[in-house]
């Protein structure tokens, strides 16, 4: 089963509009963190934003906002005020936390969504 | 601060040949983590070291294999290379703290291509 899901392949905004990227996640562990990360074509992972299993407010980093449902399982990230310079792909990843709560843990990664800001 | 580093950028290889990818963590951490991100999929989990031991890996066989120095850089190192290796190779670090689940950071990584 997958564990992040990204189910929108692809999205169009308009520059100064926001737009939403959804993501959904599956875990039984009580401890866990949800990232977002942005590529552009030149390959690098950029990291944006993270959010917390237990955090009870959502994250927010500048124009980036995760809108964090722990009952629907879902971390969508809201950009605000988009530019052109947000043309990318985004991905989704969860690092789960093995018993007793160590920091280590692999990142697991949605298929990503490819964000294209229109003039 | 210097981020995370990678080498080389690309590299092109024949079917059956080794490959040695390196990369340098971001300043001050001490983990490093392999991923391979094939053409238009998310990145897949390697590996990952921490203390010059591999402590979790993922999904790949044991043609693909690292190596942490004592100043944390690390090897990730593919033998007998196939077509199917072709990828983006990213290296991420991140420092390990007991009971915080910490950031990774990416470079930029290595794009290999397998003839």
């Amino acid at each position: 089963a997958q564990k992040i899901t990204q189910t929108q392949p692809g999205m169009f905004v308009q520059e100064k509009e926001a737009v939403t990227l959804d993501c959904t996640y599956d875990t039984s562990d009580q401890s866990y963190g949800l990232f977002w990360y942005k590529q552009p074509s030149s390959g690098e992972m950029i990291f944006l934003i993270y959010q917390g299993s237990y955090d009870e407010q959502n994250a927010t980093e500048g124009r980036y906002s995760l809108n964090f449902q722990k009952a629907r399982k879902s971390a969508n990230l809201v950009i605000s005020a988009s530019q052109l310079g947000d043309s990318a792909m985004y991905f989704c990843a969860m690092r789960e936390a093995p018993p007793g709560g160590t920091s280590y843990g692999k990142l697991t990664f949605g298929q990503g969504t490819i964000l294209t800001v229109h003039p | 601060d210097a981020g995370v580093t990678q080498s080389p950028t690309h590299l092109i290889k024949t079917r059956g040949q080794q490959v040695t990818l390196r990369c340098s963590p971001k300043s001050g951490h001490d983990t490093v983590s392999w991923y391979q991100q094939a053409l238009g999929q998310g990145p897949q989990f390697i590996f990952q070291y921490y203390e010059e031991e591999e402590r979790q890996r993922g999904n790949f066989p044991d043609r693909f294999s690292g190596h942490q120095f004592p100043n944390y850089s690390s090897e990730l190192n593919v033998n007998a290379l196939l077509l199917g290796d072709s990828a983006l190779y990213l290296c991420a670090s991140s420092l390990d703290r007991t009971g915080f689940l910490e950031t990774q950071y990416f470079g930029p990584g290595t794009r290999l291509l397998v003839l």
